[in-house]
């Protein structure tokens, strides 16, 4: 059974700066890109971030470009979103998804179940 | 990046069938064969329905199918059922080697 389990949420200063972490088991993680998907509180699904599956492509939503960065360690079975720079609109609940194949085409066949991120003084 | 365009809000009654559109433009939708539909029930994960503008994952009910036409596409839910009633998202891949949703579409059943 594919699972994902994020971590790392929590309440951040604007202008600070977080780590999101998802542990992935059930599946070959080496062999999947990886994505984060965030949701604002009552809003829509928006696409944060992809990495293919040997981790040496990796694509960002102009939103979190130059801000964000991730990465994941495959002989760890993680995925990572290093988030510096927060602002007031980073507030979500930030999704780690598993993509259908080893390049990043944004085709998540499975979800965790989220990470909840508020950005306040 | 522009959101892809889907309507609010759709409704239909048990059993009927339904569309919903989602329209982008040809650097996304019309650009590449890499449209999904996912549905989401409050407060849980999206789930899967449709990749690949009409493919359907296994253990998902072939009453959702979908199509595109140029910049649009389409998922159709057919013999509605209250547990359909939830938000629809679609998403395409683009041009830019991004991924783009849709606002989301709040299905009502009757």
């Amino acid at each position: 059974e594919v699972q994902l389990l994020e971590s790392g949420g929590g309440l951040v200063q604007p202008g600070g700066s977080l780590r999101l972490s998802c542990a992935a088991s059930g599946f070959t993680f080496s062999s999947h890109a990886m994505n984060w998907v965030r949701q604002a509180p009552g809003k829509g699904l928006e696409w944060v971030s992809g990495i293919s599956a040997s981790g040496s492509s990796t694509y960002y939503a102009d939103s979190v470009k130059g801000r964000f960065t991730i990465s994941r360690d495959n002989s760890k079975n993680s995925l990572y979103l290093q988030m510096d720079g927060l602002r007031a609109e980073d507030t979500a609940l930030y999704y780690c998804a598993k993509d259908r194949t080893t390049y990043f085409y944004g085709r998540a066949d499975y979800w965790g179940q989220g990470t909840l991120l508020t950005v306040s003084s | 990046q522009s959101a892809l365009t889907q309507p609010a809000s759709v409704s239909g009654s048990p059993g009927q069938s339904i569309t919903i559109s989602c329209t982008g433009t040809s650097s996304d939708i019309g650009a590449y064969n890499f449209v999904s539909w996912y549905q989401q029930h409050p407060g849980k994960a999206p789930k899967l329905m449709i990749y690949d503008v009409s493919n359907r994952p296994s253990g998902v009910s072939n009453r959702f199918s979908g199509s595109k036409s140029g910049d649009t596409a389409s998922l159709t839910i057919s013999g509605l059922q209250a547990d359909d009633e939830a938000d629809y998202y679609c998403s395409s891949y683009t041009t830019s080697s991004t991924e783009v949703f849709g606002g989301g579409t709040k299905l009502t059943v009757l």
